[in-house]
């Protein structure tokens, strides 16, 4: 099973809203991602877990709070977002880097839309 | 600093006919190489992957090959059918490197019956 899933698929909110994303992995991944997408572009990477520790964070605004309560689950709060902040949130999973890089597995998306 | 480049499109092809989606890379190290699809509204689905020089990765009719005397992996596939439309992203993932993914731009294929 290499199923990626996540939830809401669609989310609507306000500026002043706080929501949250959620992502679960079944496959043992130890690595975990979060990628933004917006509309005719590539995947841009948010933040990567490994082992349940941040590892990687590219410069993304604190409105943004990834949380990794388990190796299964990952998590993304939001709060005070602009509309910019608009797109396709994809989570991804692999095994961490090891001397052969792995695959990352995504799943389907959270459409989210800030009014 | 590592890269892919891929041709942008967008391609438009009649049910039937061959596809190539040209993809190049730059890398530091060793990279491994990967095709993944997004058709609408949906995430992205690894289509094939190879991990060595003159690796052949294959799924579903596509094919690329890992060269790296011309650092590329091309997407081919003999025959598109108009499911094949969709938004393919050319990417790598370096040894030695982070764990990060590093895509192409994509190219938009529209595949007409």
């Amino acid at each position: 099973d290499t199923e990626v899933t996540q939830t809401p698929k669609h989310l609507v909110m306000g500026m002043t809203n706080k929501k949250s994303l959620k992502c679960e992995q079944h496959m043992g991944h130890r690595a975990m991602y979060w990628y933004k997408q917006k509309a005719k572009k590539p995947p841009e990477l948010m933040f990567v877990y490994s082992y349940e520790k941040l590892s990687i964070n590219e410069s993304v605004p604190s409105r943004f709070s990834p949380e990794c309560p388990n190796s299964s689950l990952l998590n993304l709060h939001l709060h005070a977002l602009q509309p910019e902040d608009s797109a396709l949130y994809l989570c991804a999973s692999s095994q961490p880097w090891t001397s052969v890089p792995d695959t990352q597995y995504f799943g389907p998306g959270t459409r989210l839309t800030v009014l | 600093g590592d890269s892919v480049t891929q041709m942008e499109g967008p391609v438009t092809l009649s049910e039937e006919a061959f596809l190539t989606i040209n993809c190049t890379y730059t890398a530091t190290g060793y990279p491994s190489l990967f095709w993944y699809v997004q058709y609408p509204g949906e995430g992205l689905q690894l289509l094939l992957k190879a991990t060595k020089a003159d690796d052949k990765g294959s799924n579903k009719g596509f094919e690329a090959t890992y060269r790296k005397e011309t650092t590329s992996f091309h997407l081919e596939k003999g025959s598109v059918q108009v499911s094949d439309s969709a938004v393919y992203f050319c990417a790598q993932r370096v040894q030695g490197g982070s764990e990060k993914l590093v895509f192409g731009k994509g190219t938009k294929l529209t595949v007409n019956p």
